[in-house]
């Protein structure tokens, strides 16, 4: 099946700082991937669509120069959290998509916690 | 806009007991309907789809669902449980909103296997 990662799967930063976070489609091309934000004990709320070579598609209150997304190649997206506070701590899930496919494959989410 | 509604947020089932999780959604010309699993700390895993087709869909691990146009619904079911399968389940649908294809999540429903 498919497989995709990311990395890191924990990460602790300062407030202040930023965090890089990965996200590949090992064995597919991933035309389409997603970014995700999980709290505890509740559902996924949808950050944001990237498709490869194109600016990504932010929902609505997501701030995009906080939470910025570069989709470069078909088996790679980041998501750079930039000056990160408390209030970013959560669980960061990705998922990729093949072009002409509807299901989502995720990977295995970044807790990140700042300090 | 697509929604979907589990309307369980807790299942607590004895192991090998049968379960049912209940998941409805917004009616639409044509849907694809998708049940996904989450272990602690984990990202998503697919556990099947709903595409088109046969109305009865098997996935992995045992489970199945039933698309059932006229309720709007997408019951996952299990005829015997196991410690193992104790996770939170979650109900999805696609959707196209402007111009993009993303997923609609329900709140989710964890299920509770006692021995």
């Amino acid at each position: 099946g498919a497989v995709v990662s990311q990395h890191p799967s924990r990460v602790i930063c300062k407030s202040g700082t930023s965090v890089k976070i990965e996200c590949r489609s090992l064995d597919f091309q991933a035309t389409t991937m997603f970014w995700y934000r999980q709290f505890p004990k509740q559902s996924l709320m949808l950050m944001a669509t990237s498709n490869e070579g194109s600016k990504a598609t932010y929902e609505q209150g997501v701030e995009k120069d906080k939470f910025l997304i570069n989709h470069a190649s078909l088996t790679l997206s980041t998501l750079t959290v930039t000056s990160a506070h408390p209030e970013d701590s959560s669980f960061y899930i990705c998922s990729a998509r093949d072009q002409g496919f509807h299901e989502q494959y995720f990977g295995p989410g970044t807790r990140l916690t700042v300090t | 806009a697509q929604s979907v509604t589990q309307l369980d947020s807790q299942v607590p089932v004895f192991e090998e007991a049968p379960v049912e999780l209940r998941c409805n959604y917004s009616s639409s010309v044509s849907v694809y309907l998708f049940w996904y699993v989450q272990y602690p700390n984990q990202g998503l895993q697919l556990l099947l789809k709903y595409l088109s087709g046969s109305t009865l869909v098997k996935g992995i691990n045992g489970f199945e669902a039933e698309f059932n146009k006229s309720q709007t619904s997408f019951h996952l079911r299990k005829p015997s449980v196991h410690i193992s399968d104790t996770a939170e389940y979650f109900c999805a649908v696609s959707d196209w909103d402007g111009g993009y294809n993303k997923l609609i999540f329900g709140a989710g429903t964890r299920l509770a296997v006692h021995p």
